[in-house]
């Protein structure tokens, strides 16, 4: 059964800090990864999707990585805000044909001004 | 696009009443989900449509929640009659196709009293 870990549950650096956050997974058959961010009380902002296929996936200040074989993705939040203060989510969608996403309990940045 | 629009956003009703939640897709998307979000139990994937189509409702509590969609640009989420235990964020999702990403509304959040 697949499971999504996300380490640490919380995180709080100063401002203009580079971080990463990282989410595990025990299956490597997965499809693709994505990241998403939720900001208190609103709905669910995808970030980046990774292909099976895929390293890595940029936009901004942000990258992604994919390790399938370890199991593990990190997103790379660099420069760090205020506005980035969020909580971040990964998931992962399984190799077969079910289109459930399997999801992390994410992990709640918090960045200092 | 507007994305995925979700109404109402807020709802507050007395157990026992019906409550009906819409969702308006993607113009294009071909794939609609229904998730759940509590504090305990996280996200989670309650029904999802393809073409219009359920494919999966395994993760519909009970027979109290049903979901349609009569077309490609409407579904609804009807739970009848609602419990204290109900209260959750409910987030609809589309998809398009198999190399995309989610993209959620911004939920309505459903309190029964």
């Amino acid at each position: 059964k697949q499971e999504v870990t996300q380490i640490p549950a919380a995180l709080s650096v100063p401002e203009g800090e580079n971080l990463v956050l990282n989410c595990s997974f025990t299956d490597s058959a997965i499809y693709n990864l994505q990241w998403f961010r939720q900001d208190p009380g609103k709905g669910l902002t995808s970030l980046l999707l990774i292909q099976s296929s895929q390293r890595e996936q940029t936009s901004g200040r942000l990258n992604a990585s994919l390790d399938k074989s370890s199991g593990r993705s990190t997103l790379y939040i660099a420069a760090s805000q205020p506005g980035d203060s969020a909580t971040y989510l990964c998931a992962v969608r399984l190799e077969d044909s079910n289109y459930q996403l399997i999801w992390g309990a994410g992990t709640k940045l918090i960045i200092k001004p | 696009d507007a994305g995925v629009i979700q109404s109402p956003r807020h709802e507050v009703t007395e157990m026992g009443q019906e409550v009906t939640l819409r969702c308006k897709p993607i113009s294009g998307h071909d794939y609609l989900f229904w998730y759940r979000q509590t504090m305990m139990r996280g996200l989670e994937l309650l029904i999802y449509f393809n073409n219009n189509v359920p494919i999966d409702d395994s993760g519909m509590p009970e027979d109290r929640f049903s979901a349609k969609m009569p077309n490609a640009s409407f579904s609804t989420l009807k739970i009848q009659p609602s419990e204290p235990r109900d209260s959750a964020v409910y987030f609809c999702a589309s998809s398009l196709v198999d190399t995309h990403g989610y993209t959620f509304g911004s939920g309505t959040r459903l309190t029964v009293v």
